[in-house]
C-alpha cells in the first residue's frame, strides 16, 4: 500500500473555478510535505513546501494545507486557469521521498 | 541562470544493453537525485547523490547506479537493461539535502527498451 494516497485521481473544472486537491499519508515521522505541479512531457515543478509544523502556505493561486494530527494535505486551486492543466504530485520526504500517484487536473474552458 | 540539463533527452535501446543518462545541476547546486517515473508506479527515487557521496538509495536493483562528479554533474547508469525499465528518468538538484531543500527537476530522459 503507497504510504502517499491521492485523491481524486482525476478531475475535470471549469476555468476560473476553484477546486481542491487531497492528499493523505502514514509517513511518520516526516520533515516536510511538498507539493509539485507536473505538465505533460515536463519535470515537476515545486508549489509549496510545508515543514509538520507549518499548516498553510500559498503560492499566488495555489494554497497549500497541512494537518499533521490526521496526516493529510490538501492544495487548494483558486480562479482556476487553462495553464493549471496538469498533473499535481503529493511528495512526502522522510528519510527519503515517497510520492503520491498523481491527480490529473483538467481545466476546461 | 540556467535550469538543470539532462542528456539525451530521449534514448532507445534493446534488452541486455547498458545505459548512462547525464545531469547538470543548477550552479551552486550541490545535491542531485534521480528518480524513475512510468505511468503504472508514477514517480519513484532512485538515489541522491551529495558532494559526490551517495546519500540515500531507494529500492532498486543494483543494475542501476550512478555517481556524481566534483563539479556537482551526475550520471546514471543501467545495466543489463529490460522492457520494464522503459521510462521517464528525471534529474533534480538542490542546493542542500533533497529532503529539506527544494528541488529543480529537469525536462528528463525518456528511455525506451526494445
Amino acid at each position: 500500500k503507497n504510504q502517499v494516497e491521492q485523491s481524486p485521481q482525476s478531475l475535470i473544472i471549469l476555468e476560473g473555478k476553484n477546486c481542491t486537491l487531497q492528499c493523505n499519508y502514514t509517513v511518520s515521522p516526516f520533515s516536510n510535505l511538498r507539493w509539485y505541479k507536473q505538465d505533460t512531457g515536463r519535470g515537476p515543478v515545486s508549489l509549496t513546501i510545508m515543514t509538520f509544523s507549518e499548516n498553510t502556505k500559498s503560492n499566488g493561486r495555489y494554497t497549500a494545507t497541512l494537518d499533521a494530527d490526521t496526516k493529510q494535505s490538501s492544495l487548494h486551486i483558486t480562479a482556476s486557469q487553462l495553464s493549471d492543466s496538469a498533473s499535481y504530485i503529493c511528495v512526502v520526504s522522510a528519510n527519503d521521498m515517497r510520492f503520491g500517484a498523481g491527480t490529473r487536473l483538467t481545466v476546461k474552458p | 541562470k540556467a535550469g538543470v540539463t539532462q542528456t539525451p533527452r530521449y534514448l532507445i535501446k534493446t534488452r541486455g544493453q547498458q545505459v548512462t543518462l547525464s545531469c547538470s545541476p543548477i550552479s551552486g547546486h550541490r545535491s542531485v537525485s534521480w528518480y524513475q517515473q512510468t505511468p503504472g508506479q508514477g514517480l519513484q527515487f532512485l538515489f541522491e547523490y551529495f558532494s559526490e557521496t551517495q546519500r540515500n538509495k531507494g529500492n532498486f536493483p543494483g543494475r542501476f547506479s550512478g555517481r556524481q562528479f566534483s563539479n556537482s554533474r551526475s550520471e546514471m547508469n543501467v545495466s543489463t537493461l529490460e522492457l520494464g525499465d522503459s521510462a521517464l528518468y528525471l534529474c533534480a538538484s538542490s542546493l542542500d539535502r533533497a529532503s529539506t531543500d527544494t528541488q529543480y527537476f529537469g525536462p528528463g530522459t525518456r528511455l525506451t527498451v526494445l
